[in-house]
């Protein structure tokens, strides 16, 4: 199974300002993915991280508000840009295993706006 | 594309009990199946997955699912419930053309009785 580690891990923002949720795998991955969990709600999707290439957004989702990176094959970054309180959610990061057929997920990163 | 129902937004149970926690997917097959568990306050961790290999599936914590066409379900038990079981379960698939997204159930939260 894949180990992946995200930071931070809790964070209260004001609204206004951005923030920059790092996800680091213990493996190269071609697809990372980033979900969002807002409070009581279930998980969507949010975007596809792909190394090398403009990451693919959801439907309702725009770069402008939710910038990511890939540099490389483990790494990615999703920020949540002029928050307000309706971003206050869980981000996490996912990765599929190598065979395809699993997908694995960090902890997650708890962000309040305020 | 696909889509998941899960029955009950709240299950409680007593310990020792049957656990039953239900999930319907739309009515074409899709490549994989997920139950995932999210302890309080913790990211989601994956408890078992179907890929088409046996239609009863076993995973952690004595928890199993059972894949039924005819039926389009694919439901979580576990025999006996316990305290520590007591968290929030989805239930995934995954999308038909890109089979490492997932499109999610909106959650049961099982509540644990002693």
């Amino acid at each position: 199974s894949a180990v992946i580690s995200q930071k931070p891990s809790r964070d209260i923002c004001q609204r206004g300002t951005s923030l920059t949720i790092q996800c680091q795998v213990d493996s190269q991955v071609t697809m990372m993915f980033w979900y969002r969990q807002q409070p009581g709600q279930s998980l969507t999707l949010i975007a596809t991280a792909n190394q090398g290439s403009e990451a693919t957004y959801e439907s309702g989702f725009v770069i402008d508000k939710f910038p990511i990176s890939r540099p490389n094959l483990t790494f990615s970054t999703l920020t949540v840009s002029n928050m307000s309180p309706e971003d206050s959610s869980i981000y996490l990061c996912s990765v599929c295993s190598s065979s395809g057929n699993t997908i694995y997920f960090g902890e997650g990163s708890w962000l309040t706006v305020v | 594309a696909q889509s998941v129902t899960q029955l009950g937004s709240h299950v409680s149970v007593s310990e020792g009990a049957l656990v039953l926690l239900r999930c319907n997917y739309s009515s074409s097959v899709p490549p994989y199946l997920f139950w995932y568990v999210q302890y309080p306050n913790q990211g989601l961790q994956l408890l078992l997955k179907y890929t088409s290999a046996a239609t009863l599936v076993k995973g952690i914590n004595g928890f199993e699912a059972e894949f039924k066409k005819s039926e389009t379900s694919f439901h979580l038990t576990k025999p006996s419930a316990h305290m520590s079981d007591a968290a929030e379960y989805f239930c995934a698939v995954s999308e038909e053309d890109a089979t490492n997204k997932l499109i999610f159930g909106t959650g049961t939260l099982l509540a644990v009785q002693p």
